[in-house]
């Protein structure tokens, strides 16, 4: 039992490339999140998936998509990275209204 | 809109204080409050869940108490180690989302 998986752990980017930031749970969870952790800023939300099939914006979610793939899996990209989204990346699941487990995050630099 | 807010954003105390870190929550209408442990460089390790109908929930030697009409939750850790030197986040969910506050940062010294 994995949990919350992330790939990749560190990632460079230069400005206008664009990555998929992959995220697996093993757990059989229906909830799926995406989060990004700035300096004094906290953990805000990206995206988040309730159910299989479906996808909301969160807090911040301008610059960026996501693809609940299956249950298991949740992707984020970014289309054209800039540096404002130098950040580390976290995913997250839950059973419905229940505790959230965290992956390992993925440390992106956008130069 | 909710907001949370931790205070000491940093602490730092000697082996074996027993410590409270603090957290307040604007609206009251939670359905549950979460705390959470981040190691430097590593993601977040769930401690403790409490239920918007519970008071206090216990793991070892750390104890959260939740008073909704308050908007106030508190983070017990008796005899502080070393070990627990990290960042600790309190998380309340309204729906299916978690908003976050930023955290104190714990040092314990031997």
């Amino acid at each position: 039992n994995a949990g919350v998986t992330q790939t990749p752990k560190f990632q460079v980017l230069k400005t206008g490339q664009s990555m998929t930031l992959q995220c697996a749970q093993d757990m059989n969870h229906n909830s799926m999140y995406w989060y990004r952790q700035d300096p004094g800023m906290g953990l805000r939300l990206i995206y988040y998936s309730a159910s299989e099939g479906t996808t909301d914006k969160g807090e911040v979610p301008n610059g960026y998509n996501v693809s609940r793939l299956n249950k298991r899996e949740f992707s984020l990209r970014l289309e054209s990275a800039a540096p404002s989204q130098t950040s580390v990346y976290f995913c997250a699941s839950s059973p419905v209204r229940v505790e959230q487990y965290f992956g390992p995050g993925t440390r992106l630099t956008v130069t | 809109k909710q907001e949370v807010t931790q205070i000491p954003a940093a602490l730092s105390v000697p082996e074996g204080e027993n410590l409270v870190l603090n957290c307040s929550f604007t609206d009251s209408a939670i359905y549950n409050l979460q705390w959470f442990r981040q190691d430097p460089g590593k993601g977040l390790t769930s401690l403790l869940l409490i239920q918007s109908s519970q008071r206090e929930q216990t793991s070892g030697r750390l104890n959260a108490s939740l008073d909704k009409s308050s908007g106030r939750s508190t983070l017990y850790i008796a005899a502080s180690q070393p070990g627990d030197s990290a960042t600790y986040l309190c998380a309340v969910s309204g729906t299916d989302k978690l908003i976050f506050g930023t955290g104190t940062r714990l040092q314990v010294f031997p």
